[in-house]
């Protein structure tokens, strides 16, 4: 099956760093991948949607110049966590679809996920 | 939007015993829903899926029960198994957003 990897699986850094994930699909061409975070023992949150070649569509509530996504291929996205703080520390989640149309699950695929903590 | 404060409800059952995870959506137009299971650590792995138009679909040892009139939506796993020990999430689309959005889950522990 299709498979996303995400990188790093974990990060700890400083208050007030940069911090950037990647997430690449491997063996197919994403058309578009969607962010997540997910705090402890809490749901999936969606963060934003990306499209290749194109400015990332962000949830309300969620800030863009704090959390930037850049997908510059069809195989990979990153997410760019800016002047990071406590709070920010969280699970981020990836997924990627294959898909044209309208989603269907079978055409989606999440990461494994990367942690990330700040100090 | 943002599960704020919630703790994930727990459901425990007996290994072999069915299990019924239930979750509530919101959005009259959503259309399309999805079950995932998440292990610890990990990102979701689909389970199943089911159309707005179906009201019951079945998979190996899952089934989905869907009731739009009152925005319901089911998992029921049979014969369940310490391996099905997880945390479960409905998840939902609409034809007017093409993204899925996550409710917020059920840890299932599985007692041998």
């Amino acid at each position: 099956g299709a498979v996303v990897s995400q990188h790093p699986s974990w990060v700890i850094c400083k208050s007030g760093t940069s911090v950037k994930i990647e997430c690449r699909s491997l063996d197919f061409q994403a058309t578009t991948m969607f962010w997540y975070r997910q705090f402890p023992k809490q749901s999936l949150m969606l963060m934003a949607t990306s499209n290749e070649g194109s400015k990332a569509t962000y949830e309300q509530g969620v800030e863009k110049d704090k959390f930037l996504i850049n997908h510059a291929s069809l195989t990979l996205s990153t997410l760019t966590v800016t002047s990071a703080h406590p709070e920010d520390s969280s699970f981020y989640i990836c997924s990627a679809s294959t898909g044209t149309g309208s989603l269907l699950a079978g055409e989606l695929f999440f990461g494994e996920g990367s942690r990330l903590t700040v100090l | 939007g943002e599960s704020v404060g919630l703790h994930l409800p727990t459901l425990s059952v007996q290994e072999g015993d069915n299990s019924i995870i239930n979750c509530a959506y919101s959005n009259s137009a959503s259309d399309y829903f999805i079950w995932y299971k998440q292990e610890s650590g990990k990102g979701p792995q689909f389970i199943i899926d089911i159309r707005s138009n179906m009201d019951k679909r079945q998979g190996q040892r899952v089934t989905v029960l869907l009731n739009k009139t009152v925005k319901h939506l089911s998992l029921q796993i049979a014969a369940t198994q310490p391996g099905d020990s997880a945390v479960y999430f409905c998840a939902e689309k609409g034809y007017n957003f093409n993204k899925f959005y996550f409710g917020s889950g059920t840890k299932l522990n599985v007692k041998p």
